[in-house]
């Protein structure tokens, strides 16, 4: 039933280690996203994907690396964690503008990673 | 730069009242979106409001309307009639990009607190 879902939904992690967060949507979107809300609440784009290829990486660290096996899935892993790593990571997908419909995005309900 | 401006960081309103968030945008792109996303407490990303650039009337959505001022590059939110549950961030965001390459850009967000 769920739209746009991510696991896990909180992630507390050492410095250093590598960790990934999973992301599927069912709505039949061609687009998926991550990204980073940071302390301030601040939302940043990381990358979108737009079926299977990556369309958008915003000047994103390379420890960052998304992953999309198919349409319906957008994983990203993370090596080498750093303190400045905690944020919230969201996830969504949008089926783009058309005639008549806004092309909105749907986000998942965020990841909250915490890097001790 | 492309940019969005929300210059209200909180904001605090009687319960029935109606409110108004401020929302300015910059861009040099002739066709452009503008959304209203809310956050609530729970952390989800919920969608509200869209403006097409080329969309004559303004948009509405049950108790929200958007004042859409084009030559002022400016996209208010109006909710009328407000309730305890509308508490929460609202984020107004531009989407940026072509059609399958798109991302939204947001404002730094309003956080408004319904008070009864």
């Amino acid at each position: 039933d769920t739209a746009v879902s991510q696991t896990p939904k909180y992630l507390v992690t050492q410095m250093g280690n590598d960790k990934s967060i999973k992301c599927e949507q069912n709505l039949g979107h061609d687009t998926m996203y991550w990204y980073k809300q940071d302390s301030k609440k601040f939302l940043k784009i990381m990358f979108s994907y737009n079926n299977k290829e990556l369309i958008i990486n915003e000047t994103v660290p390379n420890r960052f690396s998304p992953k999309s096996p198919d349409k319906a899935h957008l994983n990203l892993h993370i090596n080498s964690l750093e303190l400045g790593d905690s944020a919230v990571y969201f996830c969504a997908s949008s089926q783009g503008e058309r005639q008549g419909r806004s092309g909105e995005q749907f986000f998942g309900p965020g990841t909250r990673l915490t890097v001790l | 730069a492309q940019k969005i401006t929300q210059t209200q960081p909180g904001m605090f309103v009687q319960e029935k009242e109606a409110v108004t968030l401020d929302c300015t945008y910059d861009t040099s792109d002739p066709s452009y979106g503008l959304f209203w996303y809310k956050q609530p407490s729970s952390g989800e990303m919920i969608f509200l409001i869209y403006q097409g650039s080329y969309d004559q009337q303004n948009a509405t959505e049950g108790r929200y309307s958007l004042n859409f001022q084009k030559a002022r590059k400016s996209a208010n939110l109006v909710i009328s009639a407000s309730q305890l549950g509308d508490s929460a961030m609202y984020f107004c965001a531009m989407r940026r990009g072509s059609q399958g390459a798109q991302k939204l850009v947001f404002g730094q967000g309003t956080r408004l607190t319904i008070n009864p």
